[in-house]
């Protein structure tokens, strides 16, 4: 079976940095993506790890350790856009994608 | 210049009747899906095409039905719909959907059935 888990809500101030967490339990492994969604609109790619470590892109990270099952995206120099759900993504097998999404993460970020 | 097209945007519609929602791709993707995003914000896969062939089919009710006349083009057809059927409909396209290419999405399709 697939099981992701990420935290329900967080909240932030402006200039902050947050960690989202996600941790999976998946019947094989060949990605992990983030995806950000603002309300009423499509989610859009942030990160793409497939090995262990951190990807750096701008203020946003993504780190994964697959021995753990887990990853975070880090947000630094929060921005009130930065306020959207967080949508932690895993890609169980090898061949056609099958992004199987955890429930993601609704960040509100305050000034 | 939208890269992935979904019509129509918002459907309200009655229980019982049926209803199709349309997708196109303009990006020269190859494979395409349809997910779903239920009131808790899970977005959960329903089908996948590639160059117009079913390559996933999650647990869906066969009241769904795809149809993909060509590889830009990737329609849900609903019978009889059901008040669990309210929910936001992602359409999504990707170019050989391995490696670290990356799913498109559009911009959805809000359907309620009353």
């Amino acid at each position: 079976g697939q099981n992701i888990d990420q935290p329900t809500e967080m909240t932030a101030t402006e200039g902050a940095i947050v960690q989202i967490n996600c941790t999976y339990q998946t019947s094989g492994f060949n990605g992990l993506f983030w995806y950000q969604q603002h309300a009423g609109e499509a989610p859009t790619f942030l990160s793409y790890n497939v090995l262990d470590g951190l990807e750096e892109k701008g203020r946003f990270s993504s780190f994964l350790s697959r021995s753990k099952g887990y990853s975070y995206l880090l947000l630094k120099e929060l921005q009130m856009k930065d306020s959207a759900s967080y949508l932690c993504a895993v890609r169980p097998t090898t061949g056609f994608q099958k992004l199987v999404f955890g429930t993601g993460t609704r960040l509100l970020v305050s000034p | 210049d939208t890269a992935v097209s979904q019509t129509p945007k918002y459907l309200v519609t009655q229980m019982g009747n049926d209803k199709s929602i349309k997708c196109e791709q303009n990006l020269g993707h190859d494979t395409m899906y349809w997910y779903k995003q239920d009131s808790k914000k899970f977005l959960k896969i329903m089908f996948s095409y590639n160059n117009k062939e079913l390559i996933i089919n999650e647990t869906v009710p066969n009241r769904f039905s795809p149809k993909s006349p060509d590889k830009a083009h990737l329609n849900l057809h609903i019978n009889s719909l059901e008040l669990g059927d309210s929910a936001v409909y992602f359409c999504a396209s990707v170019l050989g959907g391995t490696g670290a290419n990356v799913l498109t999405f559009g911009a959805g399709s809000r359907l309620t059935v009353l």
